[in-house]
């Protein structure tokens, strides 16, 4: 079946250092890739989406390409914020289960001062 | 984008109470369905709530724990019933399909359950 896996937690950055969280998938067809985040005591908001191979999706300064070649979606960031600590999530789609989600296991990113 | 609600925020229940929430989006939607994060944990769905007819469950999950109704095209609830402290969890709805686009789905801000 379908599965997401992505670079364990906590990363601890400081400010203005480069982001990059690992996540790759397994999956039936073509699935969408997503990168949802969630700060703390809110929900899921989707930060960016690619639908097909080599889609670059990019959204408040974060950036993901589609990989099929290597079955992977990386999020980077080139500086971050304290604002951007949260937990980040990879998903995906696949053709064949439209509209279910499938999630790694969540990625907590701490950006100090 | 959809403005999607849900209620409660959060509530403290005691074991094997039921509780109903709600989720109500601001948009007729295709899709929506309902996940549950426990504590530290990713997201796992539960079910895709069928507009007309009877949710879709995953494996693990029964409608006779979880029944979950759909009334129309902009609203739906799930009922955790009998609870146990097991079931303490953020429940959330999601939405796609419709006006929003083919493939992604936006969340409801959760609602936080305890069972004491």
């Amino acid at each position: 079946g379908d599965s997401v896996t992505q670079m364990e937690g906590p990363v601890t950055l400081s400010e203005e250092a480069f982001l990059t969280i690992n996540c790759t998938y397994t999956a039936t067809g073509y699935p969408s890739l997503f990168w949802y985040v969630q700060y703390p005591g809110e929900g899921l908001q989707l930060l960016l989406k690619a639908t097909k191979a080599d889609d670059k999706g990019s959204n408040k300064g974060f950036e993901a390409t589609y990989r099929k070649e290597t079955t992977s979606f990386h999020l980077e960031k080139g500086s971050v914020q304290v604002s951007d600590s949260a937990v980040y999530f990879c998903a995906l789609s696949s053709t064949d289960s439209w509209g279910k989600l499938q999630f790694g296991a969540g990625t907590q990113v701490v950006v100090t001062p | 984008s959809a403005v999607i609600s849900q209620k409660p925020s959060r509530d403290i229940c005691q074991r094997g109470t039921s509780l109903t929430i709600q989720c109500q989006v601001d948009s007729q939607v295709t899709m929506m369905f309902w996940y549950r994060q426990q504590p530290g944990q990713s997201l796992t769905l539960i079910a895709t709530a069928n507009q007309g007819s009877e949710a879709t469950y995953e494996s693990g999950f029964v409608i006779d724990k979880f029944p979950i109704s759909r009334p129309n095209l902009t609203f739906s609830t799930l009922t955790v019933s009998n609870m146990s402290p097991e079931d303490s969890s953020i429940y959330l709805c999601s939405v796609g399909g419709g006006g929003l686009g083919t493939y992604e789905q936006y969340f409801g801000p959760g609602t936080r359950l305890t069972v004491t």
